[in-house]
């Protein structure tokens, strides 16, 4: 079965750091990027950052910079996301989601065809 | 710009037709895909590409793209198609995604 499956609901404490993983299964796992994108209560989505899975090369969104690292683990198709210094603001439902990686290297984008079932942080003192 | 301008809501009666908009610079060079989202659910993509969809969504489901501005219509609407929606694109780099700010769809 293709599917993404996250790591369980956190709660932290302001500045604290907190993983999340996401282990993909049914797929080839260096064929598709993965991202990460989280949503707070009664807010958008909100994109953080993608790691190719094949080198790890990662990019990350400008607000994350410095706070987040996106790594991975070929030999148990896991990708894991960290987010230190967490306040607040970082409560949200972060999901990972992968992206097909055309073979030509044409850089059209396919969407996010697929999304794990979501990870809640909550960060409260 | 890396921005994408979604309506807030948007409202259909059942039966009828419902064209949702996001605007954006970065939409003149690439498409944007576009997502469904239910109350406590993931998301689903529905549209990605000119106009594709997914296995599984239905063909009432389309997209479009015109300048600087993408569309997903929604041909005889659903109640099951209340939801809110979300288009998103790389961003005029190239190498960031950006979201648009999410269209609160009602079916009456």
């Amino acid at each position: 079965q293709v599917r993404l499956v996250q790591s369980g609901t956190e709660v932290k404490k302001p500045g604290a750091s907190v993983e999340i993983s996401c282990q993909a299964s049914g797929y080839t796992f260096t064929s598709y990027f993965i991202h990460w994108v989280r949503q707070a209560p009664g807010q958008g989505l909100e994109w953080m950052g993608i790691i190719n899975p094949s080198g790890g090369i990662t990019t990350y969104a400008q607000k994350f910079q410095g706070r987040v690292t996106m790594t991975r683990d070929r030999s148990t198709s896991t990708v894991y996301m960290d987010l230190s210094s967490l306040r607040s603001e970082d409560t949200a439902v972060y999901y990972c989601a992968r992206e097909y990686i055309d073979p030509r290297g044409v850089k059209y984008y396919y969407g996010l065809d697929l999304w794990g079932q979501g990870t809640t942080v909550t960060v409260s003192s | 710009s890396s921005e994408l301008t979604q309506d807030p809501a948007e409202s259909v009666a059942l039966g009828q037709t419902v064209r949702i908009t996001c605007q954006g610079d970065s939409l003149r060079n690439y498409y944007a895909s576009w997502y469904q989202v239910r109350p406590g659910q993931a998301p689903l993509l529905v549209i990605y590409g000119k106009d594709n969809r997914p296995s599984g969504i239905p063909d009432r489901f389309s997209g479009s793209s015109s300048g600087n501005t993408a569309s997903l219509t929604i041909t005889g609407a659903q109640a099951e198609d209340e939801a809110d929606y979300y288009c998103d694109s790389r961003d005029s780099s190239g190498n960031h995604l950006v979201f648009g700010g999410g269209t609160r769809l009602t079916v009456l």
